[in-house]
């Protein structure tokens, strides 16, 4: 088993929706949770991170944890053709981050 | 900051040829990782060194592949020989480690497309 999942996608959703993107993980000792967006032919760079369960809000993007479940999400309101990009979640683990095979995510003007 | 910095950007070689792929870390970041990335495997961390020391390398899949960080402001992951099934974008990545803890995530490079054919 992954320490980390996550859905490849693709995903395709129209301007404007809600999109929901999501990992697990089987390890309950990681404690800090990232995302990761990655446009076409560039490297990864970090969207949002948290340490607790609950969530966090940065502009149109919200990261939630939920630590029982071993459950993470990313929620993008208001989506633009702007997000287009592959989003990969990333767990802390015992001394490095542990990294979704990421989720390729298209917004369709 | 020039942020993290790898070269070449591009690389085509022919199987069997030696290939080094070089990273300039963040300065002042004393964690360096190197990845590789593809559409099968998604992003794999090959090695990663802390104080320019290798710290994990249970990454690299196999004797063909080495790295190095004679100081902390340079690294490289070398391939002898090459094999077209290493063909691949290679990031690296950088941070700055607190107590054990990257709470501060990784720095990527733009990574090197590596195509060996």
């Amino acid at each position: 088993q992954k320490e980390v999942e996550q859905d490849p996608g693709p995903l395709s959703v129209p301007e404007g929706a809600i999109v929901s993107l999501n990992c697990t993980y089987s390890n309950s000792a990681f404690q800090y949770f990232m995302w990761y967006r990655q446009y076409s032919r560039k490297g990864p760079e970090l969207l949002m991170y948290t340490y607790s369960s609950g969530n966090k809000e940065d502009g149109r993007f919200t990261a939630q944890v939920d630590k029982s479940s071993k459950y993470i999400s990313l929620f993008i309101r208001d989506s633009q053709p702007s997000d287009s990009a592959t989003y990969l979640c990333a767990i802390q683990g015992a001394q490095k981050l542990v990294f979704g095979q990421g989720t390729r995510l298209t917004i369709n003007p | 900051d020039a942020g993290v910095i790898q070269s070449p950007r591009h690389e085509v070689t022919e199987m069997g040829q030696e290939v080094t792929l070089r990273c300039k870390p963040i300065s002042g970041h004393n964690s360096l990782f190197w990845y590789r990335q593809t559409m099968m495997r998604g992003l794999e961390l090959l090695i990663y060194f802390n104080n320019n020391v290798p710290i994990d390398d249970s990454g690299m899949p196999e004797d063909r592949f080495s790295a190095k960080m004679p100081n902390a402001s340079f690294s490289t992951l070398k391939i002898q020989p090459s094999e077209p099934r290493d063909s691949a974008v290679y990031f690296c990545a950088s941070s700055p480690q607190d107590r054990g803890f990257f709470s501060y995530g990784y720095t990527f490079g733009s990574g090197t497309r590596l195509t060996v054919v």
